[in-house]
C-alpha cells in the first residue's frame, strides 16, 4: 500500500490567498483526520471524519478553515483567506475500525504551508 | 478534561543507555495509550501502545509501563541507539465511540554515539 498520500508537499502563498490541501487515505480505512503541527502549539487535531461524515470539527480554528470528504478516497482542507499565522505542517491521517480496539492512525508525510 | 502532560521536553542519552519519557493525564475516560515516534520531515508513526487492563507491554527494546491509579504511563527505550533519535509523543485516546487521540507536547530524544 502507498500509505496516506498528501499534496502538495510544500505550499508557499501570500496572505489572503486561498489554499487547498489534499489527502488520499489508505484504501479501506473509514476514519480520516486532519492535524496541524507548529512549534508553539504542537500537534493539534483539526477535524475528523468517519465514513465521510464530519464527526468532530471542534479543533478547526475559525471559519476560514473548512474540510470536506466527498468520498472514501479523498479529502480536502481549505483555508480562505490564508494568514501568516496559518503557517504550519498539516498532516492527514487515516485509520480503520470505528470503535475497534485497533486504533492505529497512519499519518501522511504532511504539507508544509508557508503564508507570507 | 483532556490535558496530557509529557516530560521531559528534551532528552540526551548516550548510546546503549536507557531513555525514559513520561506522560501524565487527567481524563479517566482514556481507553488506549499509544506512543508515536516522529522523525524530521515525516509524519508520526505508532511505536507501541497499551490498553489500561495491562500494566506493562514490551516490544523489543521498547516498553510501556502503565500506572492507572497514578494516571501515568511511560516509555522506556533500552539500549538506546542513534537511530532512535526522534520526537516521541504520548497520545491517549478518548473513550467511547471515537478514535480521537490527544497528543502530548512531545519529547525530542537525541542519542549520542
Amino acid at each position: 500500500d502507498a500509505g496516506v498520500i498528501q499534496s502538495p508537499r510544500h505550499e508557499v502563498t501570500e496572505m489572503g490567498q486561498e489554499v487547498t490541501l489534499r489527502c488520499k487515505p489508505i484504501s479501506g480505512h473509514n476514519s480520516l483526520f486532519w492535524y496541524r503541527q507548529t512549534m508553539m502549539r504542537g500537534l493539534e487535531l483539526l477535524i475528523y471524519f468517519n465514513n465521510n461524515v464530519p464527526i468532530d470539527d471542534s479543533g478547526m480554528p475559525e471559519d476560514r478553515f473548512s474540510a470536506k470528504m466527498p468520498n472514501a478516497s479523498f479529502s480536502t482542507l481549505k483555508i480562505q483567506p490564508s494568514e501568516p499565522r496559518d503557517s504550519a505542517v498539516y498532516f492527514c491521517a487515516s485509520s480503520f475500525g470505528w470503535g475497534s480496539p485497533a486504533y492505529e492512525q497512519y499519518f501522511g508525510p504532511g504539507t508544509r504551508l508557508t503564508v507570507t | 478534561q483532556q490535558q496530557v502532560k509529557q516530560s521531559p521536553q528534551s532528552l540526551i542519552v548516550q548510546k546503549g543507555g536507557i531513555s525514559i519519557i513520561n506522560c501524565a493525564y487527567e481524563n479517566t475516560a482514556f481507553d488506549y495509550f499509544p506512543w508515536y515516534q516522529q522523525f524530521p520531515g515525516k509524519g508520526p508513526a505508532l511505536l507501541i501502545a497499551i490498553r489500561p487492563d495491562v500494566s506493562e507491554k514490551k516490544e523489543g527494546r521498547f516498553t510501556i509501563s502503565f500506572n492507572k491509579s497514578a494516571k501515568q504511563f511511560s516509555l522506556h527505550i533500552m539500549d538506546s541507539q542513534p537511530g532512535d533519535s526522534a520526537t516521541y509523543f504520548c497520545a491517549p485516546r478518548t473513550g467511547g465511540a471515537t478514535n480521537k487521540l490527544i497528543f502530548g507536547t512531545g519529547t525530542l530524544l537525541a542519542v549520542q554515539p
